[in-house]
């Protein structure tokens, strides 16, 4: 069974401050892994995605993510907060198999506050 | 043009009553699915229809009853309600069976009184 584990329920930064949220997966296969973004009151926006291809994975908004293998770790950074990255920010994992379950599995979410 | 929509986008109620919340998708997607936020944020998989066939079923309380009429919708029934049914219910869909990137609805915040 794969499980996502997000460490820091809230990190807070300044305006301008290397943003780090971070995320540990649990499979015995290398799953698919993601990171949404959910805004106040809104629905779940894709981040970005690794799908096997390039370890360093670049996302919207100057977002990007590295793959770590070794670590079971899926990373997200971002070099400069901006006060429009506060949000809820989510890991998610999804098998590789092509037929049976589909869905995501979630980590607990980590919300990041932006200081100004 | 809205990707995956979701009504009602608030729905209160009363504890006992029977709601219905529906989900459409106009991005050509075979798959369809329900995920429960709870008040701590946490997601969790519902179900799950795959053209029209439910695929994942996860222990979800018998009163809740998803309906798929074709794939581009799936409407998401709830019988007796009760308090702890209070969550924001998303819908989402996905294509595909290599990489399953799933588009979420803005999502339907119910609140059982």
């Amino acid at each position: 069974a794969q499980s996502v584990t997000q460490l820091g329920s809230h990190v807070s930064v300044s305006e301008g401050a290397l943003v780090l949220l971070r995320c540990n997966y649990s499979s015995s296969v290398p799953p698919y892994l993601f990171w949404y973004v959910q805004y106040p009151n809104q629905g779940l926006q894709l981040l970005l995605k690794y799908t096997s291809a390039a370890t360093l994975v670049k996302g919207i908004n100057g977002f990007e993510a590295e793959f770590k293998k070794s670590e079971t770790s899926f990373h997200l950074t971002k070099p400069s907060a901006h006060m429009s990255d506060a949000a809820e920010y989510f890991c998610a994992v999804s098998p590789r198999s092509g037929t049976g379950r589909r869905a995501l599995t979630f980590g607990s979410g980590t919300r990041l506050q932006v200081q100004p | 043009d809205t990707a995956v929509s979701q009504t009602p986008k608030y729905l209160v109620t009363q504890m006992g009553n029977d709601k219905s919340i529906k989900c459409e998708q106009n991005l050509g997607h075979d798959t369809m699915y329900w995920y429960k936020q709870d008040s701590k944020k946490f997601l969790k998989i519902m179900f799950s229809y795959n053209n029209k066939e439910l695929i994942i079923n996860e222990t979800v309380p018998n009163r809740f009853s998803p309906k798929s009429p074709d794939k581009a919708h799936l409407n998401l029934h709830i019988n007796s309600l009760e308090l702890g049914d209070s969550a924001v219910y998303f819908c989402a869909s996905s294509q595909g069976r290599v990489v399953e990137t799933q588009y979420f609805g803005p999502g339907t915040r119910l609140l059982v009184l």
